[in-house]
């Protein structure tokens, strides 16, 4: 069945530096991938999205990479401040399935100042 | 602020008990989708409605019943709890229509069942 996994559940970086969060996923029919940030006690937030159609996507300080041939995604988050402490969600949707999102299992990530 | 209203925000019970949550999509979204987070899991989908009508159904145990109304609120009905049942629910909706992409979350109700 279709599945979307984070290869490392913690990630500890130093303030400033760049973090990366990767993320596999097996589902080939999904043509739509987003990443979340979800802090202590509160709902998931949006961070950036793309869409099967693109390879990479820029935002404010992240950037999402989209590899098809190995289903591989990533998250980059340029210049980490504490505030990006948080649990790092990816997910994907399946084309033409209703629009529900399926997740992965989360990445925590603790910025040290 | 997501615009997307989640009631109750805690809630504990006991085990063989029912509870309703409830939840305000954002205004003008016609998708509601329902997921639960245990501790140390992600997010489970369970339902999805658009406009009233079931959409697509998860990993929803059959003790557990959602709906859509006409003004667009759903309502996710938990009965004959059980510890196990003990999460976070959220409610999600979406921009028009189930073929959009994000979806914005509520802050979730957290149940407690002892």
């Amino acid at each position: 069945g279709e599945s979307v996994g984070l290869h490392l559940p913690t990630l500890s970086v130093q303030e400033g530096d760049n973090s990366i969060i990767n993320c596999a996923y097996s589902n080939s029919a999904s043509d739509y991938f987003i990443w979340y940030k979800q802090e202590s006690g509160k709902g998931p937030q949006f961070i950036i999205d793309i869409r099967s159609n693109m390879d990479k996507r820029q935002g404010q300080r992240v950037t999402v990479l989209l590899n098809k041939t190995v289903k591989h995604l990533s998250l980059q988050i340029a210049a980490t401040q504490p505030g990006d402490s948080a649990v790092y969600f990816c997910a994907e949707k399946e084309y033409n399935q209703g629009g529900k999102l399926i997740f992965g299992q989360g990445t925590e990530l603790s910025v040290k100042p | 602020d997501s615009g997307v209203t989640q009631t109750p925000k805690h809630l504990i019970t006991a085990t063989g008990q029912r509870v309703t949550l409830r939840c305000s999509p954002r205004s003008g979204d016609l998708s509601v989708y329902w997921y639960q987070q245990s501790l140390d899991q992600g997010l489970q989908f369970l339902i999805q409605y658009y406009n009233g009508e079931e959409r697509a159904k998860g990993n929803i145990l059959e003790r557990f019943s959602a709906q859509q109304f006409p003004d667009l609120h759903s309502e996710l009905n938990l009965s004959s709890l059980e510890l196990g049942d003990s999460a976070l629910y959220f409610c999600a909706s979406s921009v028009r229509g189930p073929r959009t992409g994000e979806l914005f979350f509520g802050e979730g109700s957290r149940l407690t069942v002892l």
